[in-house]
C-alpha cells in the first residue's frame, strides 16, 4: 500500500523558515517524480514544486522559487521542503504527492495527509 | 500559466440524480492532460480521472469524464450519499501545472 506521510508543519514567523519531510513507503521510491502541493485555508489547489527520480530536475512555481528548496533521499525514502523567507501567504497545508508518467508529463496519483504550516506572528 | 475556471461553484443535488461539473481552460490543454480529483473535508484530494476520460483504479463506473481542448466535463450518472464533496480539476500539460478553484457538490 502506497503511504505518503508529511511532518514538520507548524508555527513560524513571517521571515522565518521551516522544512518539511515526507516518508514515503509501499512503492520504490526512487523510480517516481514526487511533488508538493499545497491549499490555502478555504482556497484551491496550487502545486508549489517537484522533482525528478534522481533529485537532477525540478521546478518551482513563481511565487516560491528563490525562498524554496525541493529535495530528496532516495537512500531514506524522503521528500523533503525547505521553505525560508516566509510569508502569511505561504499558509497552507501542504501535501506530498507521488507523479505517475504519462510519456512527457505526469498527473498526481497518490497523496499524504497533509501538513500544516502557519506564517503569522 | 493555463487558467482553469470551473463551473458552478455550488452544485446542490440530490442522491439518485446526475451531476454535471464542467472546467474550462484559458488556453489548450495539450494531449488532453486533464485530471479530476475528489476532496472531502479534512482529507487530501483523491485521484478519480486522468487524461480526461480515464478512471483511476478503484473509481466506480458512475464517475466519467469527456472533453478536449479548453472545454471538460466531469459526471456522476447517479450520485451517491459518499459523493458530495467538492471536485477540482487539474492540468499537467503544461507548467507550471494548475488547477481549477473547485465545485462543491451538496446535498439539496
Amino acid at each position: 500500500e502506497v503511504q505518503l506521510v508529511e511532518s514538520g508543519g507548524g508555527l513560524v514567523q513571517p521571515g522565518g523558515s521551516l522544512r518539511l519531510s515526507c516518508a514515503a513507503s509501499g512503492f520504490t521510491f526512487s523510480g517516481y517524480w514526487m511533488s508538493w502541493v499545497r491549499q490555502a485555508p478555504g482556497k484551491g489547489l496550487e502545486w508549489v514544486a517537484n522533482i525528478k527520480q534522481d533529485g537532477s530536475e525540478f521546478s518551482y512555481v513563481d511565487s516560491v522559487r528563490g525562498r524554496f528548496t525541493i529535495s530528496r533521499d532516495n537512500a531514506k525514502n524522503s521528500l523533503h521542503l525547505q521553505m525560508n523567507s516566509l510569508r502569511a501567504e505561504d499558509t497552507a497545508v501542504y501535501y506530498c504527492v507521488r507523479e505517475k508518467v504519462v510519456t512527457i508529463s505526469s498527473y498526481f496519483d497518490y497523496w499524504g495527509q497533509g501538513a500544516l504550516v502557519t506564517v503569522s506572528s | 500559466e493555463i487558467v482553469l475556471t470551473q463551473s458552478p461553484g455550488t452544485l446542490s443535488l440530490s442522491p439518485g440524480e446526475r451531476a454535471t461539473l464542467s472546467c474550462r481552460a484559458s488556453q489548450s490543454v495539450s494531449s488532453s492532460y486533464l485530471a479530476w480529483y475528489q476532496q472531502k473535508p479534512g482529507q487530501a484530494p483523491r485521484l478519480l480521472i486522468y487524461g480526461a476520460s480515464s478512471r483511476a483504479t478503484g473509481i466506480p463506473d458512475r464517475f466519467s469524464g469527456s472533453g478536449s481542448g479548453t472545454d471538460f466535463t466531469l459526471t456522476i450518472s447517479r450520485l451517491e450519499p459518499e459523493d458530495f464533496a467538492v471536485y477540482s480539476c487539474q492540468q499537467y500539460g503544461s507548467s507550471p501545472y494548475t488547477f481549477g478553484q473547485g465545485t462543491k457538490l451538496e446535498i439539496k
